[in-house]
């Protein structure tokens, strides 16, 4: 099976612009998560779609968000860019039970200048 | 309030010797979890995980311990190799977030040959 994708990998974009990121899950899989990942910290939740629903959502605010396909690809915009945003933003597939383990892509690198 | 915490940003071993990699989490509604390595540049790739019905899961030279009453578990690699050398994350997750993990801030760990 081809592993999680994530188009496209590296990204810089200027403050105030918009951007979107996308990721294609693994073959059967209905769930995709997105993190982002800040230097030195962990991977903080933003949010989980699971058959074209938001199921889960952390605690970013409204200038993130996403949408899932019928196909389960998921995509993922940020507007209104800042420069604390620069970050690698990783999205994770599964089969969206809890005990499933999340499959992540490479990550796409966005660099906020 | 972080939920899943790896006190030890790092951790130092020799080739052949035990790496204990350690994590605490607070929120009684967890029950699985997982740990993940990561190289820079890549996302992170599932290593082992345990559901809460188990204290303990071995897989290869990686054993998870897990202790409910303290919540608290631990990644036991033995014997440890110089490839073994990346940031390893604790995850979490629960019945009622199935799609959502929460992430430790990760332990980088060093195998010195």
């Amino acid at each position: 099976k081809a592993g999680v994708t994530q188009t496209p990998r590296y990204l810089i974009k200027t403050r105030g612009q918009q951007v979107t990121l996308s990721c294609s899950p693994i073959s059967g899989h209905r769930s995709v998560s997105w993190y982002q990942q800040t230097p030195g910290q962990g991977l903080q939740f933003l949010f989980e779609y699971f058959s074209e629903t938001q199921r889960n959502k952390g605690n970013f605010p409204g200038r993130f968000s996403g949408r899932q396909f019928s196909n389960s690809r998921s995509e993922m915009n940020v507007s209104t860019l800042e420069l604390g945003d620069s970050a690698l933003y990783l999205c994770a597939s599964s089969s969206g039970t809890n005990t499933d383990t999340q499959y992540f892509g490479p990550g796409t690198r966005l660099t906020v200048l | 309030d972080q939920q899943v915490k790896q006190n030890s940003p790092s951790l130092s071993v020799q080739e052949g010797r035990i790496s204990i990699l350690n994590c605490d989490y607070t929120n009684s509604m967890f029950d699985y979890f997982l740990w993940y390595k990561k190289y820079p540049a890549e996302g992170p790739t599932f290593l082992i995980s345990i559901s809460s019905i188990k204290d303990k899961n071995e897989d290869g030279r990686f054993t998870v311990f897990l202790n409910k009453s303290a919540k608290h578990l631990s990644l036991h690699i033995v014997p440890s190799q110089p490839g073994d050398s990346a940031v390893y994350f604790c995850a979490a997750s629960g019945n009622t977030n199935a799609g959502k993990s929460t992430f430790g801030d990760g332990t980088t760990l060093t195998v010195k040959p």
